[in-house]
């Protein structure tokens, strides 16, 4: 089967940093990517990784090792509009790309 | 570019109707997933077509639910009858697939209510 795993929640506070994990088992792997989702609102990109090592994109960055099927997204500067959902998604054989259940992040003053 | 363009954007329905959700996707992009998302299944993926080849539709919950895709600019995704159990969010999603970055742009979703 393919699954991701990644956690239901995290609570943090603003200023800080907090990392969100992913382990994935699937039958391919080309990549994974990290997508935000607010409430009410679509998915939208954040990073994308096909390749061991940290990627860096402003205050996120994203790590992957090929070898531990695990990566996370990493936050820094935490602010109050970092508040929603984020999704860690496989590129599996054939482009198709399948997404974890979701990791709800509330950011506290 | 307006981006990944769905509609309607809500859809209230009773049971044993047809629903016939829309997307248009980014011009120029070569692939179009459909997506369903629920509190209790997260987003899943429903079908996907590659130059408006449907290439893999494992994800289509029954024979309910087709997907067309007529040209690169237009896809359908249809659910004839619909049931109580189809009320989700359903989100489209366009992206260039051969390059090394695989960005998936979505559209706004369709909020399904099946009464």
């Amino acid at each position: 089967g393919q699954s991701l795993e990644q956690p239901s929640e995290v609570t943090a506070v603003e200023g800080a940093i907090v990392q969100i994990n992913c382990t994935y088992q699937t039958s391919g792997f080309y990549g994974l990517s990290w997508y935000q989702q607010h409430d009410g609102g679509a998915p939208t990109f954040l990073s994308y990784n096909a390749l061991d090592g940290l990627e860096e994109t402003g205050r996120f960055s994203s790590f992957l090792s090929r070898s531990d099927s695990y990566g996370y997204l990493l936050l820094q500067e935490l602010q109050m509009k970092d508040s929603a959902s984020y999704f860690c998604a496989v590129r599996a054989g054939g482009f198709k790309t399948i997404f974890g259940a979701g990791t709800r992040l509330f950011v506290k003053a | 570019d307006a981006g990944v363009i769905q509609s309607p954007r809500h859809e209230v329905t009773e049971m044993g109707q047809e629903v016939t959700l829309r997307c248009k996707p980014i011009s120029g992009h070569n692939s179009l997933f459909w997506y369903r998302q629920t509190m209790m299944r997260g987003l899943e993926l429903l079908i996907y077509f590659n130059n408006n080849v449907p290439i893999d539709d494992s994800g289509m919950p029954e024979d309910r639910f087709s997907a067309k895709m007529p040209n690169a600019s237009f896809s359908t995704l249809k659910i004839q009858p619909s049931e109580p159990r189809d009320s989700a969010v359903y989100f489209c999603a366009s992206s260039l697939v051969g390059g090394v970055n695989t960005e998936a742009f979505f559209g706004q979703g369709t909020r399904l209510t099946v009464v």
